[in-house]
């Protein structure tokens, strides 16, 4: 079954602090990872997207890597400010002749002052 | 250029009544795709079209249908609501329909079910 999870469901961290989020996928055969940033009550805005051949993409201060073999992900986040505080989802899409997106459940940040 | 539109933004309605909602795509953008998200969780695929057909389709019952017009806008529309349909219904539109193209979320529409 294609799954995409994430970890952890939650995160509180200091303003100034780097964080690391974590997505693992079950999604085959695997077409692209993307790595959305959702504030409350809004769509999500895409921050990256990441092919089976790339390993590291960057967005700012957003940092995504894809490990295809194992099957992860993570975005780092670095220097956090106030305006991270969201959810950060993750999705895959599966190369297969239907449309389709997995999502994950994502991450709530919060960043603190 | 003006982003995805989704109207209303908020909708009450009670259980078995119909809902219509809207998006108007990103002017150039040919896919429009309709996504549910309950409270807490991730998004859910409902449909995508693309060219004014049905390209896809999540698994959800068929009181859900929706379309897309000449001008690639798009409503959703779900009949006999459940408290159960109460969420975000979230549209997308990207420029083609392949999976490599860039989505562009709407601000949604809250729909609550009472």
């Amino acid at each position: 079954k294609n799954q995409v999870e994430q970890s952890p469901q939650s995160l509180i961290i200091l303003e100034g602090k780097n964080c690391t989020l974590q997505c693992n996928y079950t999604v085959s055969p695997f077409s692209n990872l993307r790595w959305y940033k959702q504030d409350t009550g809004r769509g999500p805005v895409s921050l990256t997207i990441m092919t089976f051949s790339e390993n590291t993409k960057s967005n700012g201060r957003y940092t995504a890597t894809l490990d295809a073999d194992t099957k992860q992900s993570s975005l780092h986040i670095t220097a956090s400010q106030l305006s991270d505080s969201a959810s950060y989802i993750c999705v895959v899409s599966a190369d297969s002749g239907t449309y389709k997106y997995i999502f994950g459940t994502g991450t709530r940040l919060k960043v603190l002052a | 250029d003006a982003g995805v539109t989704q109207s209303p933004t908020h909708l009450i309605k009670t259980r078995g009544q119909q809902v219509t909602l809207r998006c108007s795509p990103i002017s150039g953008h040919k896919s429009v795709s309709w996504y549910q998200q309950v409270l807490g969780q991730g998004p859910q695929f409902i449909f995508q079209y693309y060219e004014k057909e049905e390209r896809g389709r999540g698994n959800f019952p068929d009181r859900f249908s929706a379309r897309q017009f000449p001008n690639y806008s798009s409503e959703l529309n779900v009949n006999a609501l459940l408290l159960g349909d109460s969420a975000l219904y979230l549209c997308a539109s990207s420029y083609g329909r392949d999976r490599t193209y860039e989505q562009y979320f709407g601000p949604g529409t809250r729909l609550t079910v009472t």
